[in-house]
């Protein structure tokens, strides 16, 4: 069955310090992979995805993704986190062009001052 | 558009009662979805529509679930004989159909069974 796990319940970072969240994945085929950003009362935004191609996926307020199938990894990059990146992040898998989604059950980061 | 309404924003119940929930999608979308999210988990899929055809539907879904989305705009979620395992948050999220379309989620109903 497809599953995504996501390892980190809880992780904290300095403001300005870098950032990866680990996702990984269980699917037979190449899947669709997404990041979605949740913040307390707001509804689920949508960070990056990947469908194909370059592996290296850019996304907005300065996120980035890797999709390694030989890992079956989809992780989450920033290179300098704000104070306002403090959220609950998903990790999510799609197994075809529908948004019929698998997610995993998300990391919360906490930034330090 | 501003994007994906739904109502009510918060629900509290009874159990045993029944609950209907709305989402009004962005108007050029024709696929709309369901998901239920309990505290700290993921969404977890419940079904989604083309136009006013439902898709899919997952074995979450019990028979006391309904979802409909008579005219291929609104959709409405309807939970009846409500239990307490039923406390969740009920997302929709539209999109276009094709490969690359974004979906766009709303900010989800709370419901509260007592």
């Amino acid at each position: 069955a497809q599953s995504v796990t996501q390892p980190d319940i809880h992780i904290t970072v300095s403001e300005g310090a870098s950032l990866e969240l680990r996702c990984n994945y269980s699917y037979g085929a190449t899947p669709y992979l997404f990041w979605y950003v949740q913040s307390p009362g707001q509804g689920l935004q949508l960070l990056l995805k990947y469908f194909s191609g370059d592996t290296l996926v850019q996304g907005i307020k300065g996120f980035e993704a890797e999709f390694k199938r030989s890992q079956s990894s989809f992780n989450l990059r920033k290179p300098s986190v704000h104070w306002s990146d403090a959220a609950e992040y998903f990790c999510a898998v799609g197994m075809d062009s529908s948004y019929k989604l698998i997610f995993g059950s998300g990391t919360r980061l906490l930034v330090r001052p | 558009d501003t994007g994906v309404s739904q109502d009510p924003r918060h629900k509290i119940t009874k159990r045993g009662q029944n609950v209907t929930f709305r989402c009004d999608p962005i108007s050029e979308h024709n696929r709309l979805y369901w998901y239920r999210q309990t505290l700290g988990q993921g969404p977890e899929f419940l079904t989604y529509f083309q136009n006013e055809a439902q898709l899919e539907k997952s074995r979450l879904l019990s028979d006391r679930f309904s979802a409909e989305r008579p005219k291929g705009s609104f959709s409405t979620l309807e939970i009846q004989r409500t239990e307490q395992g039923d406390s969740a948050m009920y997302l929709c999220a539209s999109s276009l159909e094709g490969v690359g379309q974004e979906a766009f989620f709303g900010q989800g109903t709370r419901l509260t069974v007592v």
